[in-house]
């Protein structure tokens, strides 16, 4: 079972910044958290992970409490295209097959 | 931009026939995964293949499916005797496990089975 709780759905304003919580709060000190997305029925697509630092790439930024019990994935600046699910997913390894909760349905709005 | 590569995008088979998906993973890969998404529903692992040989299976994967690395390319997942409720998305997926620990897994557009 997935080791994260998200909200099912979120909006947001196209153009505005789209700001996805994620709970994880039985997180051990090696597993790392990370985000896919997945549009429409498309396979999902990886787009950033982190383990206590935040981290930022082209796509998006992470935010990763202290505490390390929850993260905040920020698209800057969301499009229409980013509407998907979006999931968090936490895993000591890249290598490690991943377990999908429900994710966050996230409707870019224009 | 590699990507990971599945054939067909749809097959639709009768109930009780063989199928085989097909795909072809990053090609400096070695870490290779099939999952599947049952319409409306979760993404569920399948089974990851490392090394020739299966590394781990969910308990969906039972006797009925069977995966094979048959060339230096290819990576297949055989479902026997299909049923009704095998009707999904099929997604493959393939990892670099001489990069970092800390990697990420490419997917690729899935195949579409449908049973009838």
């Amino acid at each position: 079972d997935a080791k994260t709780t998200q909200p099912p759905s979120m909006d947001c304003a196209e153009g505005r910044a789209a700001n996805l919580p994620c709970n994880h709060s039985t997180i051990s000190g090696n597993e790392y958290v990370y985000w896919y997305r997945q549009i429409h029925s498309q396979g999902p697509q990886y787009i950033i992970h982190g383990l206590k630092n935040n981290e930022t790439n082209e796509m998006a930024s992470l935010i990763i409490t202290e505490d390390r019990k929850s993260s905040t994935l920020i698209l800057p600046h969301a499009t229409l295209r980013d509407t998907a699910v979006y999931y968090c997913i936490v895993l000591y390894s890249g290598n490690t097959p991943l377990v999908f909760g429900k994710g966050t349905r996230l409707s870019v709005i224009a | 931009e590699p990507e990971v590569t599945q054939t067909p995008s749809h097959q639709v088979t009768q109930m009780g026939q063989e199928v085989i998906l097909r795909c072809v993973p990053i090609s400096n890969h070695l870490y290779f995964y099939w999952y599947r998404q049952i319409l409306g529903q979760k993404v569920e692992f399948l089974v990851s293949f490392y090394n020739n040989e299966i590394s781990e299976k969910s308990e969906i994967f039972d006797d009925q499916f069977s995966v094979e690395r048959p060339d230096g390319s290819n990576f297949t997942l055989k479902i026997r005797s299909t049923k009704l409720e095998d009707s999904a998305m099929y997604f493959c997926a393939s990892s670099d496990p001489s990069g970092p620990v800390n990697t990420e897994a490419f997917f690729g557009q899935g195949t579409r089975l449908t049973v009838v």
